[in-house]
């Protein structure tokens, strides 16, 4: 069965960096979009960033763009968020998602979550 | 971007009853709706998917509808494992959004 394992996360200060894994198995991770889903506490949840199938296309949320990077290693079947500049805001649960489909789809399966918390 | 708003913000209704819940969108989005359940504490898990579908081993007791910037999710008799957050979700455009989530909780 497809299984998301998120990893990473932890207590950043404002500015600084922060690299977040998704291991995916059960699936064949080179056919299908992925896309990071995240959460601040006690809100609703917010989309951040999507990688196509075979990693030519990507999109961003306007909140990330320029400060987070997506990107996938089909060799190591591992999604990443590369998250730079981070600020108090960006404090949330960060969840990998599976789309349904390459392209696009709604989001399938997802991960347990990361917690990344931005704080002095 | 296109927005969604859901109502209620919050369903108090009690086991076996009905649950209908609204999303509207700020443009027309087609099909191009999903629908998820969150419990405290768990991910987000796909119910519905293009409006109407409903994802495998979704309970038939799940069904959805609309087209355009109207559209619906009913729940036709509550179950206790059915109280929970949902969320409107949409795949016209880039970026994705999200509707800010219904609460069913118990009456």
């Amino acid at each position: 069965q497809v299984q998301l394992v998120e990893s990473g996360g932890g207590v950043v200060q404002p500015g600084r960096s922060l690299r977040l894994s998704c291991a995916a198995s059960g699936f064949t991770f080179s056919a299908y979009g992925m896309h990071w889903v995240r959460q601040a506490p006690g809100k609703g949840l917010e989309w951040v960033a999507f990688m196509s199938y075979g990693g030519s296309d990507e999109f961003y949320a306007d909140a990330v763009k320029g400060r987070f990077t997506i990107s996938r290693d089909h060799l190591n079947n591992t999604l990443y968020l590369q998250m730079n500049s981070l600020r108090p805001e960006d404090t949330a649960i960060y969840y990998c998602a599976k789309d349904r489909w390459n392209y696009g789809g709604p989001f399938d399966s997802w991960g347990q979550g990361t917690l990344v918390t931005v704080s002095s | 971007e296109i927005v969604l708003t859901q109502s209620p913000a919050t369903l108090s209704l009690s086991p076996g009853e009905r649950a209908t819940l609204s999303c509207r969108a700020s443009q027309s989005i087609s099909s191009y709706l999903a629908w998820y359940q969150q419990k405290p504490a768990q991910a987000p898990r796909l119910l519905i998917y293009d409006a109407s579908s409903r994802a495998p081993g979704i309970p038939a007791r799940f069904s959805a509808s609309g087209s355009g910037t109207d559209f619906t999710l009913t729940i036709s008799s509550l179950e206790p494992e059915d109280f929970a957050v949902y969320y409107c979700q949409q795949r016209s455009n880039w970026p994705r959004t999200f509707g800010p989530g219904t609460k069913v909780d118990i009456k």
